[in-house]
């Protein structure tokens, strides 16, 4: 198994300008998670779905977006982007049966606006 | 909501000496607990997790955690480290009857082992 991957590892975007940050997962998991990662602040939840067709937003989803048509695929969507928006970016999932949520990341997309 | 205080944002140690990385919690019902590494320019990996029973935990690299409900605290120890153990750590806790409520996760702990 990939585990959970990414793509791609590193991309400057000047700002106004879009992108789509790629995740995948092969270990069927119904849950999936968009975290960034900003120094001193630990992990912030951007956005979540609990399966295909469903997402719900976390804690900082202002300015992304995201769409869950398959079990695998959870891209994120950047419309606008804005210097805010430089971080590191960590996609995760998790089988989330009896509530025990062992989360599984990615490496991560280092994101810089400039 | 639940939520979670890691007390130390850095923690320099001297290889071979012992280390403890603190971790409270808020909670007034049961919970999962959570610590989870990361390495430098990596994703974060799970260390150990408490999800019942014994309320010492141990993980993977000879670290271990002690879940104290009274103390509303997950603890992480190790007895000697070395300089691979340099990393940021993460404690993490989820209700246990949450339904699809994510985990919460505090915000790190750097530990520097110093040679």
């Amino acid at each position: 198994n990939a585990g959970v991957t990414q793509t791609p590892k590193f991309r400057i975007l000047k700002i106004g300008q879009s992108m789509t940050l790629q995740c995948t997962q092969d270990m069927n998991h119904n849950y999936m998670y968009w975290y960034r990662q900003d120094p001193g602040m630990g992990l912030k939840l951007i956005y979540y779905s609990v399966g295909a067709g469903i997402t719900d937003k976390g804690e900082v989803p202002n300015g992304y977006n995201v769409s869950r048509s398959t079990t695998e695929d959870f891209p994120l969507r950047l419309e606008l982007a804005a210097p805010s928006q430089t971080s590191v970016y960590f996609c995760a999932s998790s089988d989330k049966r009896g509530g025990r949520d062992t989360q599984y990341f990615g490496p991560g997309t280092r994101l810089t606006v400039l | 909501a639940q939520s979670v205080t890691q007390l130390d944002s850095q923690v320099p140690v001297f290889e071979e000496a012992p280390v403890e990385l603190r971790c409270n919690y808020s909670s007034s019902v049961s919970v999962y607990l959570f610590w989870y590494v990361q390495y430098p320019n990596q994703g974060l990996q799970l260390l150990l997790k408490y999800l019942s029973g014994s309320t010492l935990v141990k993980g993977i690299n000879g670290f271990e955690a002690e879940f104290n409900k009274s103390q509303t605290s997950f603890h992480l120890r190790k007895p000697s480290v070395h300089i691979s153990d340099t990393a940021e750590y993460f404690c993490a806790v989820i209700l246990w009857n949450s339904g699809n409520t994510p985990l919460v996760f505090g915000k790190g702990t750097r530990l520097s082992v110093i040679a």
